[in-house]
């Protein structure tokens, strides 16, 4: 089975902060996402990747950044963490377009 | 632009049916859908594409409306395995991204 994996479950931040959400894929997949996840609203995507070094905006990408230098791993950055960032992040891949995504467990970001 | 889902919340004892909908303002090429349970990550269920498709997995099945730009979700006989929050997640042209709704949450109860 596909496996992705957050490094972290729970984050306790500063407000200003520069933080680093880390992602990794051990099945070659060309797609990764990020999503933050609030109640009521459903998954909202921040940024996804088809290829290394190739990113793509999605519906809220202000505040966060991303980088893709290796095909397995997909980090998500705050660039300086505000409390309205607090939240559930959950990183996802497919292997192309037209398939199912798989999700990694999330990281629940709490920003003080 | 999310899909709306509909209802927002169900409660269903044990052995009843449940209906849940997407519906989209825009053209789709595809439809997903994924169930979490509390505390766990998405799981995918199934993709159904466009030119109107029905699509089965065990007693949860799904259909494709293109004319309508709606799908649903069928879930019978509910199990308590079932509970959970159901999304479907929309993809406008092949190689978009998903865009999800809200999120509906089922609970079955013994």
């Amino acid at each position: 089975d596909v496996k992705v994996t957050q490094s972290s479950r729970y984050l306790v931040k500063r407000t200003g902060e520069k933080v680093f959400l880390e992602c990794v894929q051990d099945m070659d997949h060309e797609n990764m996402f990020w999503y933050r996840q609030d109640p009521g609203l459903g998954l909202r995507l921040i940024y996804f990747s088809y290829d290394v070094k190739m990113k793509e905006k999605g519906d809220i990408p202000e505040g966060y950044s991303v980088s893709r230098e290796k095909k397995e791993r997909f980090s998500l950055i705050l660039e300086s963490a505000s409390t309205n960032q607090t939240s559930m992040y959950l990183c996802a891949s497919s292997l192309v377009y037209g398939y199912g995504y798989t999700f990694g467990s999330g990281t629940r970001l709490t920003v003080v | 632009q999310q899909p709306v889902q509909s209802p927002q919340a169900v409660i269903l004892r044990e052995g009843e049916d449940a209906v849940i909908n997407c519906s989209s303002s825009k053209a789709l090429y595809s439809v997903h859908w994924y169930r979490q349970k509390h505390g766990e990550a998405p799981v995918f269920l199934m993709i159904l594409l466009k030119g109107g498709e029905q699509k089965g997995h065990d007693k949860i099945s799904a259909s494709f409306n293109e004319k309508k730009q709606q799908s649903s979700l069928y879930l019978t006989a509910s199990q308590l395995s079932y509970s959970g929050t159901y999304f479907c997640g929309t993809e406008r042209n092949a190689g978009n991204m998903l865009t999800f709704g809200g999120g509906t949450r089922l609970m079955v109860k013994p």
